[in-house]
């Protein structure tokens, strides 16, 4: 079956402008999570949704960052007045449910680049 | 505070011989652990897990893991490498606490490479 989808795969934006990245997770996935992975680390972990809301944004940076995922499927990341630190690739994370035993399914992830 | 540590940044093997990764752990309660591989350009895949049971956990592509929970490690171990194994490994763990929810703590990763 289709795995986890990202899209755009690579985004390019100029400093302070608004990006939007978009997720759709496996079909019947109703955890989902966002990670931020910077060159040479390990991904960090942003947002996680159970279902339609936000279970735990504990890692998101700042304000700027935002995500919704309004039906509970497809999620949207968005980036406000963005800034050359938040060049990185967001990877999008589903599993089949909240319990923490179950493995995450990742996306390719969306690199971007903040000139 | 949760954290995992790599501590080796590239682990150089040549073909058929054992490979180990190595991963330590601090948590509090029990863990749960998972390692994932990234191919260049490619999204993390799933290799394994421990939950609970045997501390020998057997995965994807002829890996296994083994757990001891007295030295808080992890490492993943193959007993033949292949040169097509050259990737990036992640070690992560999830903690039991259900107020954490569901995120995974990633260590820094291990850059594995295996010469012909």
């Amino acid at each position: 079956g289709a795995g986890v989808s990202q899209t755009p795969s690579n985004k390019v934006t100029e400093k302070g402008k608004y990006v939007e990245l978009r997720c759709d997770p496996i079909s019947g996935h109703t955890a989902l999570y966002w990670y931020r992975q910077s060159l040479g680390q390990g991904p960090e972990f942003l947002i996680y949704f159970q279902g339609t809301g936000a279970a735990d944004d504990s890692g998101l940076p700042n304000d700027r960052f935002f995500a919704v995922r309004p039906e509970g499927s497809v999620s949207t990341l968005k980036i406000q007045r963005t800034e050359r630190g938040d060049s990185a690739v967001y990877l999008c994370a589903s599993s089949l449910e909240r319990t923490a035993y179950n493995e995450q399914f990742f996306g390719p992830g969306t690199r971007l680049t903040v000139l | 505070a949760q954290s995992v540590a790599q501590p080796e940044d590239q682990v150089n093997v040549a073909e058929g011989n054992p490979l180990t990764v190595k991963c330590t752990y601090s948590v509090s309660g029990n863990p749960y652990l998972f390692w994932y591989v990234q191919y260049p350009n490619r999204g993390l895949q799933f290799l394994l897990k421990y939950i609970t049971g045997d501390n020998l956990v057997k995965g994807s592509y002829g890996f296994e893991a083994e757990f001891n929970k007295s030295q808080t490690s992890f490492h993943l171990k193959k007993p033949s490498a292949l040169v097509s194994d050259s990737a990036l490994y992640f070690c992560a763990v999830r903690d039991h606490n259900p107020n954490q929810g569901g995120k995974l703590i990633f260590g820094q990763g291990t850059e594995l490479s295996v010469k012909p």
